[in-house]
């Protein structure tokens, strides 16, 4: 238990659906990421939030839509995915990103998505 | 960051330890090592991170040589719940420290 949670652990879901990802944590930190992982692909950063800006979009295609509402919750909205888009969707917070400080960060378990 | 090499898999018997090594032959002055480690179907943990000196806590050792081009992983007593793969990550300290670029990392096996 890291302290951070999501939900769904499973999606599946039509290319035509609307759905989200949530995650939350009870670390009382103040950054939080979406990382996505590919079968056989290593883990990559999709979006950063830092006091509930958006401080990073790693070219992120549009279909992914990413929101916080404060520094606790972080949500992934997802509409008109391709099959490419199946993938292990994990979220991470740490303390804050700040310049020249380095912090762990904590991962949740991810939701597995399957775009069919 | 710097670009990390780990060798794709290992094995270990439980309760030996278990030694993962990590080059980073182009690492900057200002780079920290990081590891972090995923069990199946979970998501990543952090274990430690050093920068010079050698570093032990309560998971592991990290050993960093002394030119700073490669690192080793010391898990002194390694258990069936240690199999995972191993992330060696470089980070740099001076600027926005949001990032951790994961490589293909090691799968460690701990075999009874």
């Amino acid at each position: 238990e890291t302290g951070v949670t999501q939900t769904p652990r499973h999606l599946v879901m039509g290319m035509t659906n609307k759905k989200s990802l949530k995650c939350e944590q009870h670390l009382g930190h103040n950054a939080m990421y979406w990382y996505k992982q590919s079968a056989k692909k290593p883990l990559e950063l999709m979006f950063v939030y830092n006091f509930k800006e958006q401080t990073e979009n790693n070219s992120v295609p549009s279909r992914f839509s990413p929101e916080c509402p404060n520094s606790s919750h972080l949500f992934l909205h997802l509409h008109t995915l391709q099959p490419e888009d199946s993938a292990l969707y994990l979220c991470a917070s740490s303390p804050a990103v700040t310049d020249g400080v380095l912090y762990e960060q904590y991962f949740g378990p991810g939701t597995r998505l399957t775009v069919t | 960051d710097a670009k990390t090499t780990q060798p794709t898999s290992m094995d270990c018997a439980e309760g030996r330890a278990a030694n993962l090594p990590c080059n980073h032959s182009t690492i900057s002055g200002n780079e920290y090592v990081y590891w972090y480690r995923q069990i199946h179907s979970q998501g990543p943990q952090y274990i430690i991170h050093g920068l010079k000196n050698n570093e032990t806590n309560e998971m592991a050792s990290l050993i960093i040589t002394e030119d700073r081009k490669s690192s080793t992983l010391i898990l002194p007593h390694a258990t069936l719940r240690d199999t995972a793969v191993y992330y060696c990550i470089v980070r740099v300290g001076e600027t926005s420290g949001s990032r951790l670029t994961f490589g293909e990392g090691t799968q460690l096996t701990v075999n009874p």
